[in-house]
């Protein structure tokens, strides 16, 4: 079955330090990968996708993540965080439906703090 | 102004009453969708439509339904609200490929007693 696993539940990292949120996705084809960040009281913001080629993919606000096929894993990382950063993250995979359409499956989020 | 707006944002009502979450959308898109959050859950399919004539039920479609009344209208309805229905509720869109960005509202906050 088709599954996202984010192994931290929460994280906690000092302002200025890196960060890596890891994310590993179980799913027979080739997979569709998004990194979707929530801000306290908001909805869920894209940071970046990969759907092919080169298999390290920047996003907005700084963040990069790396597709690894042989680790079935998408983790996402940024060299210096900042204490805006602080959010809960989300790894999500596209699946293909029987119809041949595509939908989400959602890992279970990470919560991100940062200390000053 | 937003792409994806939900409405309510919060409500808070008891146990047994029917409940209509509605969603609407500038963005044009065929797709939508309807997901709820629960803390430890992430953010599970309720329900998704890929046109005015498609509904498809998602993973956790029990005591939910839906009605896609335009292209850009989407509602989500609780016909017999029970406490365990208390989540954070959020509608999606995407465009016709499906498996491009997901587009997402503010979210509603419902709360059964």
């Amino acid at each position: 079955a088709q599954s996202v696993t984010q192994p931290d539940i929460h994280i906690t990292v000092s302002e200025g330090a890196s960060l890596e949120l890891r994310c590993n996705y179980s799913y027979g084809a080739t997979p569709y990968l998004f990194w979707y960040v929530q801000s306290p009281g908001q909805g869920l913001q894209l940071l970046l996708k990969y759907f092919s080629g080169d298999t390290l993919v920047q996003g907005i606000k700084g963040f990069e993540a790396e597709f690894k096929r042989s680790q079935s894993s998408f983790n996402l990382r940024k060299p210096s965080v900042h204490w805006s950063d602080a959010a809960e993250y989300f790894c999500a995979v596209g699946v293909r439906t029987t119809s041949g359409t595509y939908k989400y499956i959602f890992g279970t989020g990470t919560r991100l703090k940062v200390l000053a | 102004d937003a792409d994806v707006t939900q409405t309510p944002r919060n409500r808070i009502t008891k146990t047994g009453k029917r409940i209509m979450l509605e969603c609407s959308q500038t963005k044009g898109h065929d797709r939508m969708y309807w997901y709820r959050q629960d803390p430890g859950l992430g953010l599970r399919l309720i329900y998704y439509s890929f046109d005015v004539k498609d509904i498809n039920k998602g993973e956790i479609s029990d005591g939910y339904s839906v009605s896609r009344q335009a292209q850009a209208k989407f509602s989500l309805s609780l016909e017999s609200a029970i406490p365990n229905q208390t989540a954070l509720y959020f509608c999606a869109t995407s465009d016709r490929t499906g498996y491009d960005e997901q587009f997402f509202g503010p979210g509603t906050r419902l709360t059964v007693l």
